[in-house]
């Protein structure tokens, strides 16, 4: 069964500061990778998705994945207080489920 | 945008009780899913569907039923509650199965006392 984990469990950058956010899986078949955000008592929203290796780039975020390190991450430059939330990195697997991480909390200090 | 609404959006029951959870999804997905999400687990899938009348069980099933009645109703049955089931429930919808966005509800916060 697919595993995903994330790191770190929790984050605070500073305003403007870049965000740096991992996660591992573990189905080498895997080929959807997607990034989700989740402010606090809302829905968890679509950020990002990358279907093959290397880097994709969507204003101040960027995912990186390396499909031979079983690894993705997400990048969000110039960070700002909106960005604040809870972040799920999410992999589809086996049955073309998606497996969801725990997440990463993300707090942007101004 | 997609749009997906749940109801009711809190639900209080008591051990053993019955509960409906319901989702609507205006957007014409063929896919429709229940999570629930808990500190320490994240977002675990309960059941999923394909279609009207289309039922797959997910990772955490034990315990739920779900009904789809058509493309654009789907149910979550909880037939004797337990405080275990005490959650914050999403539904979700999409149009591509496994590799596309997906789209959520606002949540319904269960607790089971």
């Amino acid at each position: 069964q697919q595993k995903v984990q994330q790191s770190p469990e929790s984050l605070i950058v500073p305003e403007g500061a870049m965000t740096s956010l991992n996660c591992t899986f573990s189905d080498s078949a895997s080929q959807y990778f997607a990034w989700y955000r989740q402010h606090s008592g809302k829905a968890p929203k679509a950020l990002m998705s990358i279907f093959s290796n290397g880097e994709k780039e969507e204003g101040r975020f960027t995912i990186h994945l390396n499909k031979a390190s079983l690894h993705f991450s997400l990048h969000i430059r110039d960070s700002q207080p909106s960005d604040s939330a809870l972040y799920l990195c999410a992999v589809n697997s086996a049955g073309n489920k998606l497996t969801f991480g725990i997440g990463t909390r993300v707090l942007v200090r101004p | 945008e997609a749009a997906v609404t749940q109801s009711p959006r809190n639900k209080v029951t008591v051990t053993g009780g019955n509960v409906t959870l319901s989702c609507r999804q205006t957007n014409s997905h063929n896919y429709m899913y229940w999570y629930r999400q808990d500190t320490g687990h994240g977002l675990r899938l309960i059941h999923y569907s394909y279609g009207a009348g289309n039922l797959q069980i997910g990772d955490v099933p034990d315990g739920y039923k779900a009904t789809r009645t058509t493309q654009e109703d789907f149910f979550l049955l909880l037939e004797l509650a337990s405080p275990s089931q005490t959650s914050l429930y999403f539904c979700a919808s999409s149009d591509v199965w496994g590799g596309g966005e997906q789209y959520f509800g606002p949540g319904t916060r269960l607790t089971v006392l």
